[in-house]
């Protein structure tokens, strides 16, 4: 069964600095697609960045950027200027590539912006 | 841009009653999942449809069924209520399955309160 382990249940981080949340994954697929949510307060589920895994390079989005390792099966999501509106929930997800294509997700990283 | 509708946002239930929600997917998006996310728990992958027939199941209690409309939206039937089925429960959607096509879009959810 495919997994997504995320080893950080909280991060704190001072507003404009740089954080880094981890998440690691176990597939034997060669070809799929790896993604970060994030879940603010108002619960929505909002899409930060996604990576091809056929793709070496890194996918970047304005200031989140991923350290995508796929030898490692790791997946990490770099936020650059951290501002107050980065604090939420952070998911890493997975789609499994069997029949329903299901999200499986990671237990989440809470990431807290000091002033 | 139109984005995945679910309704209501907000149902209060008693025990051993009956809920229904809806999830009406982004235009075009053939695909529909659902999850179910308790407090401070990451979502857990209900049911999945794809051009309207069932694709994958995951922890989805007999007591609930779901279904996917000739218009491609989805309901899920939630029967004999109990305390622990109070939860978030997201509807996403994607143009293929996320693992094909890597995009899936949630919802805001639909916050099941059973008293």
């Amino acid at each position: 069964a495919q997994t997504v382990t995320q080893s950080q249940p909280e991060m704190s981080v001072q507003e404009a600095e740089t954080v880094t949340l981890s998440c690691t994954y176990d597939t034997s697929e060669s070809d799929y697609y790896l993604f970060w949510y994030k879940q603010p307060p108002s619960r929505q589920m909002i899409l930060v960045i996604r990576q091809e895994a056929y793709k070496q390079q890194n996918a970047t989005e304005n200031r989140f950027s991923v350290n995508f390792q796929k030898a490692a099966k790791s997946f990490s999501l770099k936020i650059s200027d951290s501002q107050l509106g980065d604090a939420a929930m952070y998911f890493c997800a997975y789609p499994t590539l069997d029949a329903g294509n299901m999200l499986t997700f990671g237990g989440g990283t809470r990431l807290m912006v000091k002033p | 841009a139109a984005g995945v509708i679910q309704s209501p946002r907000h149902l209060i239930k008693e025990k051993r009653e009956t809920a229904t929600l809806k999830c009406y997917p982004i235009p075009r998006h053939d695909t529909v999942y659902w999850y179910q996310q308790g407090p401070g728990q990451d979502p857990q992958f209900l049911i999945s449809f794809y051009e309207k027939m069932q694709s994958d199941k995951g922890s989805i209690p007999d007591r609930f069924s779901a279904q996917q409309f000739s218009d491609y939206h989805s309901e899920l039937n939630m029967s004999s209520l109990e305390l622990g089925d109070s939860a978030l429960y997201f509807c996403a959607s994607s143009l293929g399955l996320a693992g094909v096509s890597g995009e899936l879009f949630f919802g805001e959810g639909s916050r099941l309160t059973v008293l």
